[in-house]
């Protein structure tokens, strides 16, 4: 079956340090792969999406990889920020109209002044 | 800010009871999604839906039915509630054009059947 790995263990960084977190999939053939942000108690909110035919993607501190031959996406915050403390969910999707997700359990990212 | 909404936010409920969760979006979004999720855990696809009166059966088997009658409206409705349905109950849409498959995410409702 389908599966996806994200960091188990929380990741606990220095402020002004760079964040990498880890998403691995099996069993799956993604078209397009998203990072989303969860606060807890509170829905996820959407980050970056790419593509299976790009490499790479940027937004301000953000970057995301995307290699479909290790099957695994890195997601990096540069210059991280104690504001960005929360849970990162990866979720690879399908193709076809009905953009359907399957969700990692994410990983806790704690930045510490 | 996403405008999506659901109701109620928290709901402690007895065993037995048929429950309504509320899910509503102002984007004209085609598809929406129900999501369970327990603490610490992934989210699971349990209903989805691509338009009015089109419904699905998502990933996770989940003894909850919906309906699409409207494009803003996916309820969710429990029948018979029951301990093993407590958790955390999201929704979601998508189809903006400018973005494309973005889903944007309600606050959830925390349920909680006693």
């Amino acid at each position: 079956s389908q599966k996806i790995e994200q960091n188990s263990e929380a990741l606990n960084i220095q402020e002004g340090k760079t964040a990498t977190l880890t998403c691995n999939y099996t069993n799956y053939s993604p078209a397009y792969l998203q990072w989303y942000r969860q606060d807890p108690g509170r829905g996820p909110v959407f980050l970056l999406l790419i593509r299976e035919n790009e490499k790479e993607k940027r937004k301000e501190r953000l970057k995301v990889t995307f290699d479909t031959t290790l099957k695994q996406s890195l997601f990096h915050i540069t210059a991280s920020q104690p504001a960005d403390s929360a849970t990162y969910l990866c979720a690879p999707g399908e193709g076809g109209g009905y953009n359907k997700l399957i969700f990692g359990a994410g990983t806790r990212l704690a930045v510490h002044p | 800010e996403a405008d999506i909404y659901q109701t109620p936010r928290y709901l402690v409920i007895g065993t037995g009871k048929k429950i309504t969760l509320e899910c509503s979006q102002t984007m004209g979004h085609d598809k929406m999604y129900w999501y369970q999720q327990d603490p610490g855990m992934e989210l699971h696809l349990i209903h989805y839906s691509y338009g009015v009166n089109s419904t699905e059966k998502g990933d996770l088997s989940s003894e909850s039915t919906v309906s699409r009658i409207r494009t803003e409206h996916f309820p969710l409705t429990l029948e018979s509630a029951r301990p093993s349905h407590t958790s955390q109950y999201l929704c979601a849409s998508s189809g903006d054009k400018r973005v494309a498959y973005e889903q944007y995410f309600g606050p959830g409702t925390r349920l909680t059947v006693t």
